[in-house]
């Protein structure tokens, strides 16, 4: 089962950033916050992933909060390609084989 | 280099029949999972494969099978189909040893629909 929280949708003006957030509250001190997203009609796409330390790739930023509660996905600059749905995922090294996806958060990027 | 590549992209059965689905990972990797998509939901894994065993599997009935070939190639059956397997089936590939670092790589799934 999914152990993460995430609004249901979000919108972005084009060109801002795009600040995900995700609850995971009852994560462990072994388990890593992954996020994927997954644009209409395609499979999902791996973005980025942390264990307590903050992230950074040519993709996105991850921030996550000193208790590891929370985390945050930030997109700098979002553009119109930027628009699917985002899944934060929690999950050990190991158990990263079979990740639990919930809902995730739909991103509209506007014009 | 090719991603991972999932054949047919769309598919209709009718309910009772026996359906194949084909996936071919991303050069290089090892690992093949399937997943399951209904329409609003967000993906449930199936099954993983490695070294042509199931490696791991999720809730799902033995109506679900699998095999991976020595080519690393994978094949997702399902047999006595339900109007509830309509969805879209994703494949996604690792390597065992690098998922920490890459995560899976995904096709863009079959799309099943069982009449």
């Amino acid at each position: 089962d999914a152990k993460t929280t995430q609004p249901p949708s979000m919108d972005c003006a084009e060109g801002r950033a795009a600040n995900l957030p995700c609850n995971h509250s009852t994560i462990s001190g072994n388990e890593y916050v992954y996020w994927y997203r997954q644009i209409h009609s395609q499979g999902p796409q791996y973005i980025i992933h942390g264990l307590k330390n903050n992230e950074t790739n040519e993709m996105a930023s991850l921030i996550i909060t000193e208790d590891r509660k929370s985390s945050t996905l930030i997109l700098p600059h979002a553009t119109l390609r930027d628009t699917a749905v985002y899944y934060c995922i929690v999950s050990t090294q190991t158990g990263a084989n079979n990740l639990f996806f919930g809902t995730g958060t739909r991103l509209t990027v506007i014009p | 280099d090719a991603g991972v590549t999932q054949s047919p992209t769309h598919l209709i059965k009718t309910r009772g029949q026996q359906v194949t689905l084909r996936c071919s990972p991303k050069s290089g990797h090892d690992t093949v999972s399937w997943y399951q998509q209904a329409l609003g939901q967000g993906p449930q894994f199936i099954f993983q494969y490695y070294e042509e065993e199931e490696r791991q599997r999720g809730n799902f009935p033995d109506r679900f099978s699998g095999h991976q070939f020595p080519n690393y190639s994978s094949e997702l059956n399902v047999n006595a189909l339900w109007l509830g397997d309509s969805a879209l089936y994703l494949c996604a590939s690792s390597r065992l040893d690098r998922i920490f670092n890459y995560g899976y790589t995904f096709g863009s799934g079959t799309r099943l629909t069982v009449v």
